[in-house]
């Protein structure tokens, strides 16, 4: 198995559900992302990690917990979410931080009722 | 600040027709890298290229290629002969050497229907 994958790939969830999304990288990369794609949004960026170290929070509500346990695997833990959050989720690695290509998962498409 | 520019929403093409994606950039660094990456139905988003802001060569893949000018900030992708399967979103991205904005930024995408 090659790439990135991300699981589920759909989720539909009430506003006060626990769910988690997970991602996972077999490219041997060190670097990880989270990425919300919204319509007629542009791409934003939530979190990254470097080494399993959390490098970047832009602003996201805490109800996005993210989870590093090791350079292979990522983690998005979601409470009490709101409908606008409902989105496309990303995942991306990459061989290290930022300036190196991104290699993107498939994504979860998830749904707050 | 860094911004990517992607001023076609939408393009439809007939099959086998050529397509032109434009890509216009702002940046204050002069070391930076370009991505274009492919997003069809299926959600992931796919690496196409990269190309550092010290090679301005064009770069022909199959029938895939990349006029880059620095001269205009521009970085567009054409595709010839057009298939069916390269209806997708198609993203242009802008990210800075270390010591500046490294994140990706990306641009607001392209939809391109190839009409059969």
């Amino acid at each position: 198995e090659t790439g990135v994958t991300q699981t589920p790939r759909h989720l539909v969830m009430g506003m006060t559900n626990k769910k988690s999304l997970k991602c996972e990288q077999h490219l041997g990369h060190n670097a990880m992302y989270w990425y919300k794609q919204s319509a007629k949004k542009p791409l934003e960026l939530m979190f990254v990690y470097s080494l399993e170290e959390r490098v970047e929070n832009n602003s996201v509500p805490s109800r996005f917990s993210p989870e590093c346990p090791n350079s292979s695997h990522l983690f998005l833990h979601l409470h009490t979410l709101q409908p606008e959050d409902s989105a496309l989720y990303l995942c991306a690695s990459s061989q290290r931080l930022f300036s190196d290509t991104q290699y993107f998962g498939p994504g979860t498409r998830l749904t707050v009722l | 600040a860094q911004k990517v520019t992607q001023a076609q929403t939408e393009i439809s093409v007939v099959e086998k027709e050529d397509v032109t994606l434009d890509c216009v950039y702002e940046t204050r660094d002069t070391t930076y890298y370009l991505f274009w990456y492919k997003q069809p139905p299926s959600g992931e988003l796919v690496f196409l290229i990269r190309r550092n802001s010290f090679d301005e060569q064009n770069e022909i893949s199959g029938r895939y290629s990349w006029n880059f000018q620095k001269s205009t900030s521009s970085f567009n992708f054409t595709i010839t002969a057009s298939q069916v399967v390269d209806s997708a979103v198609y993203f242009c991205a802008l990210s800075e050497a270390p010591g500046g904005n490294e994140k990706l930024t990306f641009g607001t995408g392209t939809r391109l229907t190839i009409i059969p």
